[in-house]
């Protein structure tokens, strides 16, 4: 089983919509839990973190947290086709080993 | 400040030959990564380098070597290519205290 998993894709989600992308990971002493956004050909940039069970927000992005189901999440409200890209789920899952999962590839029709 | 660079951009290589990827940041961090990208695989951890001096296993290590030549120098070599080497090498920096990792523009490695 790989460490971190995401739901496969791609998503298509109509301009205005909400966008939600899901994250699985197997190591539970994991503590630190990012979102990168990458566009085609680019580098990953990150655009959320997030440490404690619940919700945080940061503009039209929500991260929620549930360590208890090992899950994380990224909700992207009033998609816009800017926001199409892939989505990679990362985890810290000891001092500094990082592991990312496979993506999920969004795009956002207009 | 540059933030994350790689040397070389692309790269063909035939099977068998050897070649070292290059990474320097300017941060002062020390941590540093490196990655490979396939399609459909997300970013696959090689190897890490905690601090000057220290580097560990990832999840997919083999046929590769790394190098923490100071702090600011990570190096990955590949001592005799393979096909199935063929992929985008990433590599990234992390600062002490913080988790962002900053990534570098990549280098497209293609092995014949």
């Amino acid at each position: 089983q790989k460490e971190v998993e995401q739901n496969s894709g791609p998503l298509s989600v109509p301009e205005g919509a909400i966008a939600s992308l899901n994250c699985t990971y197997s190591d539970r002493v994991s503590q630190s839990f990012f979102w990168y956004r990458q566009y085609s050909g680019k580098s990953p940039e990150l655009i959320m973190s997030i440490y404690s069970n619940g919700d945080k927000e940061d503009g039209r992005f929500t991260a929620q947290l549930n360590k208890a189901s090992q899950y994380v999440s990224l909700l992207i409200r009033d998609s816009q086709p800017s926001d199409s890209a892939t989505y990679l789920c990362a985890v810290k899952t000891s001092y500094d080993k990082v592991i990312f999962g496979p993506g999920t590839s969004l795009s956002v029709i207009p | 400040n540059a933030g994350v660079t790689q040397t070389p951009k692309f790269q063909v290589l035939k099977t068998g030959q050897s070649m070292t990827l290059q990474c320097a940041q300017d941060m002062n961090h020390n941590s540093m990564y490196w990655y490979r990208q396939d399609p459909g695989m997300g970013l696959r951890l090689i190897y890490y380098s905690a601090s000057e001096g220290t580097t560990d296993k990832g999840e997919v290590p083999n046929g590769y070597n790394v190098s923490r030549l100071n702090k600011r120098e990570f190096s990955l070599r590949l001592e005799s290519a393979a096909p199935s080497q063929t992929s985008v090498y990433f590599c990234a920096s992390r600062g002490k205290g913080t988790d962002t990792q900053y990534f570098g523009p990549g280098t497209r490695l293609t092995v014949l």
